[in-house]
């Protein structure tokens, strides 16, 4: 079967940093990507991952290890703004398929 | 990235009628997505749409219920029909796009809730 498990919901502080988790199981894998999601929007992309390692843009920074079937989307410096819904994705051999979002919530 | 605009943003429908969704890209793009939302759920995959073939549906959606018109490289439309209270969601298309052709990008959704 095909499988993306992300956690369901992640509190943080402004100014630290967070690490979300996205484990998954897909036939044929061409990609992991992560998306972030404000409440009532639609998700914009954040990140792409296709080679094991980090990929680092700014205050974001994404991992994948394609052996372990798993990635995280770090996240530095936290903002208000962060507070939203992080969407981990992973494109298999015919379809792009999302986890369910971790919702991030940043306190002051 | 593609600019994504999709009509209307929002509407109430009443059970047993159809809502068009219309989705407008401002550059050309073979492939079209799909997507449903529900409430605090993640996307699922509806249809994907190329100009000039029907679209391919996904498990347990069919065409006669989620009937889907391409008629160009920029424009497509999503009809929900025979409405349901369980059709209450968000349906959101989406291209492809950005440095590496694989990035997706949304539209920013109709919010439809069937009474």
């Amino acid at each position: 079967g095909q499988n993306i498990d992300q956690p369901t919901e992640m509190t943080a502080t402004e100014g630290a940093i967070v690490q979300i988790n996205c484990t998954y199981q897909t036939s044929g894998f061409n990609g992991l990507f992560w998306y972030q999601q404000h409440a009532g929007e639609a998700p914009t992309f954040l990140s792409y991952n296709v080679l094991d390692g980090l990929e680092e843009k700014g205050r974001f920074s994404s991992f994948l290890s394609r052996s372990k079937g798993y990635s995280y989307l770090l996240l530095k410096e936290l903002q208000m703004k962060d507070s939203a819904s992080y969407l981990c994705a992973v494109r298999g051999t015919y379809k792009y398929i999302f986890g369910t979002g971790t919702r991030l919530k940043v306190l002051a | 990235s593609a600019v994504i605009s999709q009509k209307p943003s929002r509407d109430i429908c009443q059970r047993g009628t159809s809502l068009t969704i219309q989705c407008q890209v401002d550059s050309q793009v073979t492939m079209m997505f799909w997507y449903r939302q529900q409430p605090g759920q993640s996307l699922t995959l509806i249809a994907t749409a190329n100009q000039g073939s029907e679209a391919t549906y996904e498990s347990g959606f069919v065409i006669d219920k989620f009937p889907i018109s391409r008629p160009n490289l920029t424009f497509s439309t999503l009809t929900v029909s025979n409405m349901s209270p369980e059709d209450s969601s968000i349906y959101l298309c989406s291209v492809l796009g950005g440095g590496t052709g694989h990035e997706q990008y949304f539209g920013p959704g109709t919010r439809l809730t069937v009474t």
